[in-house]
């Protein structure tokens, strides 16, 4: 298996209040990955990052900002959690091959 | 507008019998494909690929064929059992690209015993 982990797994937060999900790897790949889960529309890519400091947006990254200062660890920052946002967060690496692999989640509710 | 579909949000099989779930496509830059399987709870792990260069490819139980005339993929499972019960997603991908692969929504698989 993949050293990807993700944490923490699980968060229950305010409306307005601001979240930090932090991925981990040990793999030493390239290309990291945030996505969320949402029933009937599968994986929808936030933010990705192609090397340390280069990130770019995805389909859904408005109200998302992220990080990654460290090959190892990509961050995902929402600055100020709306409902609309509960949701399941999956981090996914991948080298130069075209598998990703991905963590185990993190579910956030958002009350 | 999806640049893959899964049109079957859910498909129910009876163990033994074979699974087909169909992907489409509409992007004709896509030359790699691949399934992922996910359990509830975990995060989907890679399951069987293949490339625009090839029409089947054959993973024990699990086939994939590509029909690149109609912009259509399947995954033949054969025979089905109840642990493949998932949600499978299937994703597309360019050589030479973003490294940014395109999800269809995925299908629910339920195999029952």
């Amino acid at each position: 298996d993949a050293g990807i982990t993700q944490s923490p797994r699980h968060k229950v937060t305010e409306t307005g209040t601001p979240v930090t999900l932090r991925c981990h790897q040990t793999e030493n790949h390239r290309y990291m990955y945030w996505y969320r889960q949402d029933p009937g529309h599968g994986l929808r890519l936030i933010h990705y990052s192609y090397g340390v400091k280069d990130t770019d947006k995805g389909e859904v990254s408005d109200g998302y900002s992220v990080s990654r200062s460290k090959t190892e660890d990509f961050l995902l920052t929402l600055e100020s959690a709306t409902s609309s946002q509960t949701s399941v967060y999956f981090c996914a690496i991948r080298d130069f091959n075209y598998e990703q692999y991905f963590g185990p989640g993190t579910r956030l509710t958002v009350t | 507008d999806q640049q893959v579909k899964q049109n079957s949000p859910s498909l129910s099989v009876q163990e033994g019998r074979i699974s087909i779930l169909n992907c489409d496509y509409t992007n004709s830059m896509f030359d790699y494909f691949l399934w992922y399987k996910k359990y509830p709870a975990e995060g989907p792990t890679f399951l069987i690929s293949i490339s625009s260069i090839k029409d089947k490819n054959e993973d024990g139980r699990f086939t994939v064929f590509l029909n690149k005339s109609a912009k259509h993929l399947s995954l033949h499972i054969v025979p089905s059992q109840p642990g493949d019960s998932a949600v499978y997603f299937c994703a597309a991908d360019m050589s030479g690209g973003s490294y940014i692969p395109t999800f269809g929504r995925g299908t629910s698989l339920i195999v029952h015993p």
